[in-house]
């Protein structure tokens, strides 16, 4: 089945503590993303990747990072969370502009 | 820059009655278009998606849209609501390298 899998779908974490959430995609799709959704604010893009070793800043990537050494895997890496960064995340994959959703990943940063 | 607006920010409509979300966009070209829909505690599910050619889209549960391009808007109906429709519904404009989502439109259903 194609899918794009999150790990963990939630987490609660305290300030500063570095984390990582995991994200994969079964698809071959050469390009990914990162959002975060947040009410009244829609879905944000953090970062994206065209290809492996290839990623660029969305609209929102401070206290972001990201890596993409293979196709398949997309994390994301907070490597000092604060509370603003408490969130509903997802992660994406497409190809042809048809994008999939991973389930999300609800972080709660105290 | 590229935009796009969904001017409700929540929409009460009764059972088996109809209903239009409405989506406006800024963009120099012919956009790729997209509708999504999410519900409580879902990922987002894509319900239709506009490229080009025919204007009216139809897409997954019923739904279809229309892209007027002398009006910037993409706007999703659907001619008799169920119950289950209660969601979050996004309209998006795609380019090269990025998809932008609206701020959403939340559905209720009044049974």
């Amino acid at each position: 089945e194609a899918q794009v899998t999150q790990n963990p779908r939630y987490l609660i974490t305290v300030t500063g503590k570095k984390l990582t959430v995991t994200c994969s995609q079964n698809m071959n799709h050469e390009y990914m993303s990162w959002y975060r959704q947040d009410p009244g604010l829609g879905l944000r893009q953090i970062y994206y990747s065209m290809n492996v070793e290839v990623t660029d800043k969305g609209d929102v990537p401070e206290g972001y990072k990201v890596s993409r050494k293979e196709k398949r895997n997309f994390p994301l890496i907070l490597e000092s969370p604060s509370p603003n960064q408490t969130s509903l995340y997802f992660c994406a994959s497409r190809t042809s502009y048809e994008q999939y959703f991973g389930p999300g990943t609800r972080l709660t940063v105290t | 820059a590229q935009s796009v607006t969904q001017p409700d920010i929540h929409i009460t409509v009764s059972e088996g009655a109809s209903l239009e979300l409405r989506c406006n966009y800024s963009y120099g070209a012919t956009p790729y278009l997209f509708w999504y829909v999410q519900s409580p505690g879902q990922g987002l599910q894509l319900l239709l998606k506009y490229f080009s050619g025919d204007t009216l889209v139809q897409g997954i549960k019923g739904f279809e849209a229309e892209f007027k391009r002398s009006q910037s808007s993409f706007n999703l109906r659907k001619p008799s609501v169920h119950w289950s429709d209660a969601a979050e519904y996004f309209c998006a404009v795609g380019e090269n390298d990025k998809i932008i989502f609206g701020k959403g439109t939340r559905l209720h259903i009044l049974p």
